[in-house]
């Protein structure tokens, strides 16, 4: 079975920056492309970022478009969400979620247990 | 993009009943591509139903899911006790060239 970790959540000052990590356990990261997921009280659930397999092709929500960026490095089993300038309204859960199969749009079959982000001075 | 609306937003039913919900989408969702998911507090979102009908694995059969075009619905023919949560679709029927990014409604808790 799949296995997603989050770490990296806290909080954060307006305007400053966080990284989270999600460490994939279970399946071939490779073979898979993944994608990152928020929840918070005032927004619900967002799709946030998704990668392709190979790290080629990144795909972002327009609210969080030239601020955040996903990354991976499947020799590590690893995905990364650097969240830059951030808000007062990115402040939420973060998931790390396996979509089925593409990374622009697609269900999720597995999720992390999610990592909490708050920003506030 | 396109919105999804979930209704009700809450269902007040006991153990046995039967629950109906619905979610409605501001367009036409592309090939019934369209997923539910449980959530329960402090958990993750959970798959049950992905292409509007196809269970996941492990799901039991009381969950169903049907419809198409942007009316669509999740049915649990008889509620245990486990099944009281809130409940999400969501959309992905976004795919080159359109790039309408995956959306989710807004939940209804099963109460």
């Amino acid at each position: 079975d799949v296995r997603l970790l989050e770490s990296g959540g806290g909080l954060v000052q307006p305007g400053g920056s966080l990284r989270l990590s999600c460490a994939v356990s279970g399946v071939t990261l490779e073979r898979h492309a993944m994608s990152w997921v928020r929840q918070s009280p005032v927004r619900g659930l967002e799709w946030v970022s998704g990668i392709d397999e190979a790290g080629a092709r990144t795909y972002y929500a327009d609210s969080v478009k030239g601020r955040f960026t996903i990354s991976r490095d499947n020799a590590k089993n690893m995905l990364w969400l650097q969240m830059d300038s951030l808000r007062a309204d990115d402040t939420a859960v973060y998931y790390c979620a396996k979509p089925n199969w593409n990374a622009e749009a697609d269900w999720f079959g597995s999720w992390g247990q999610g990592a909490l982000v708050t920003v506030s001075s | 993009e396109i919105v999804l609306t979930q209704s009700p937003a809450t269902l007040s039913l006991s153990p046995g009943e039967r629950a109906t919900l619905s979610c409605g989408a501001s367009q036409t969702v592309r090939a019934r591509y369209l997923a539910w998911y449980q959530q329960k507090p402090g958990l993750a979102p959970r798959l049950l139903i992905s292409d509007a009908s196809r269970r996941a694995t492990a799901i039991p059969d009381r969950f169903s899911g049907s419809g198409s075009g942007t009316n669509f619905t999740l049915t649990i023919s008889r509620l245990e006790p486990e099944d009281f949560a809130i409940y999400y679709c969501q959309q992905y029927s976004g795919s080159p060239p359109s790039g309408t990014p995956p959306t989710f409604g807004g939940g209804t808790r099963v109460e």
